[in-house]
């Protein structure tokens, strides 16, 4: 069954240090992969998708992901954090045009920062 | 585009009463998905639409639950009757399954069943 993975619950880093949030995926292909953000008391949004191509996507407010075939992940990356990035991080797997399953959230990784 | 618009962005209610959660998606998009978040399960799929007709209602908790779409631009979450164990945010997203696969979230309802 497909699957997503952040195996960690809340990440803490200082202000102005990197970030790596984990994700991995169960699926059989190579299916779409993206990463939303929710501020508090706020919806999801887009940070970015990554389709075929270019393992390497540039989201917005700074992330970037890559994506690993070998090691079926997606993670994400910032090499400087502010504040303003305190947030929820959800990793998601979506099926690709053809595909037949739902798209599939990952339980979350909380970001705090520290002054 | 307003992006996905949902109502009302809280509710208060006694448990007993019956609740109705609204969502507008973006025009042009031809899939709806409901979703609840809480604490304890994270963000849960409860339902979603493609072409306004359920595909998948399997995250449907129970029959207090019921959803609709009765045209392309507007869909009801129905809880009848509320129990305080319903008490979360639910979102309603929309996407274009012709072109891509992301959803895009509205700002959320805020429920709390007393």
């Amino acid at each position: 069954a497909q699957s997503v993975t952040q195996p960690d619950i809340h990440i803490t880093v200082s202000e102005g240090a990197s970030l790596e949030l984990r994700c991995n995926y169960s699926y059989g292909a190579t299916p779409y992969l993206f990463w939303y953000v929710q501020s508090p008391g706020q919806g999801l949004q887009l940070l970015l998708k990554y389709f075929s191509g270019d393992t390497l996507v540039q989201g917005i407010k700074g992330f970037e992901a890559e994506f690993k075939r070998s090691q079926s992940s997606f993670n994400l990356r910032k090499p400087s954090v502010h504040w303003s990035d305190a947030a929820e991080y959800f990793c998601a797997v979506g099926p690709p045009l053809s595909g037949g399953f739902k798209t599939i959230f990952g339980a979350g990784t909380r970001l705090f920062v520290k002054a | 585009d307003a992006g996905v618009i949902q109502s009302p962005r809280h509710e208060v209610t006694e448990m007993g009463q019956e609740v109705t959660l609204r969502c507008k998606p973006i025009s042009g998009h031809n899939s709806l998905f409901w979703y609840r978040q809480t604490m304890m399960r994270g963000l849960e799929l409860l339902i979603y639409f493609n072409n306004n007709v359920p595909i998948d209602d399997s995250g449907m908790p129970e029959d207090r639950f019921s959803a609709k779409m009765p045209n392309a631009s507007f869909s009801t979450l129905k809880i009848q009757p509320s129990e305080p164990r319903d008490s979360a945010v639910y979102f309603c997203a929309s996407s274009d399954r012709d072109k891509e696969e992301t959803q895009y979230f509205g700002p959320g309802t805020r429920l709390l069943v007393l």
